[in-house]
């Protein structure tokens, strides 16, 4: 399985954008790239995910390096509630599998 | 609309025992695939099911086994239970069963091996 690179924890201040990275440099051409977060007690949660293009959604934004050897989640304005374990997983297109790694502690103060 | 169901939501089993857990998919939703959390890591895939066939099966012991129904619910069944079993196992279900789609996930049920 093609393995994310993460940082083991980040931290924020409450209202400002955060930018979480992700190095993937062994991608496949037929790979997603998935982000997924997970609070305290609770089941993960999906936030984004994409191909080659840039994503936005409600909840984030995903920017994917042109060679998609790397990725970046955007929180575009942090609050309390996205303090999390955030995850950058590559699905297959073949089959949606997801391997987890152990992902990025986001910290969000006030 | 009903997100992924799981139950039941803890349990509590002996050494020896089986048990069997259950999940329900969100609506329209035909593929659920089976993960295992183990406190401070992060979730391990083990089955994943479409149309009530297997698309794949992660590095798990014949003691674990899962099936779908054809109103595209699942079971996840595990025999011969060890104290290592103790974990949150989780349930995620998508439309399709490539890895273009995103995948919602239940609460888990939380199975303590004593």
């Amino acid at each position: 399985d093609a393995k994310t690179t993460q940082p083991n924890s980040m931290e924020s201040n409450e209202e400002e954008p955060v930018h979480l990275p992700c190095n993937h440099s062994t991608i496949s051409g037929t790979d997603y790239i998935h982000w997924y977060r997970q609070l305290p007690s609770q089941g993960p949660e999906y936030v984004i995910h994409g191909l080659t293009s840039n994503v936005n959604n409600r909840m984030a934004s995903l920017a994917i390096a042109e060679d998609r050897k790397s990725s970046t989640l955007i929180l575009h304005r942090a609050t309390l509630r996205d303090a999390a374990v955030y995850y950058c997983i590559l699905g297959t297109g073949t089959a949606s599998k997801l391997t987890f790694g152990t992902g990025t502690r986001l910290q969000v103060t006030l | 609309d009903a997100g992924v169901t799981q139950s039941p939501t803890h349990l509590i089993k002996t050494r020896g025992q089986h048990v069997t857990l259950r999940c329900s998919p969100i609506s329209g939703h035909k593929s659920v695939s089976w993960y295992q959390q183990v406190l401070g890591q992060g979730p391990q895939f083990i089955f994943q099911y479409y149309e009530k066939e297997e698309r794949g099966r992660g590095n798990f012991p014949d003691r674990f086994s899962a099936r779908q129904f054809p109103n595209y619910s699942s079971e996840l069944n595990v025999n011969a239970l060890l104290l290592g079993d103790s974990a949150l196992y989780l349930c995620a279900s998508s439309l399709l069963w490539t890895g273009g789609y995103e995948q919602y996930f239940g609460p888990g049920t939380r199975l303590t091996v004593t």
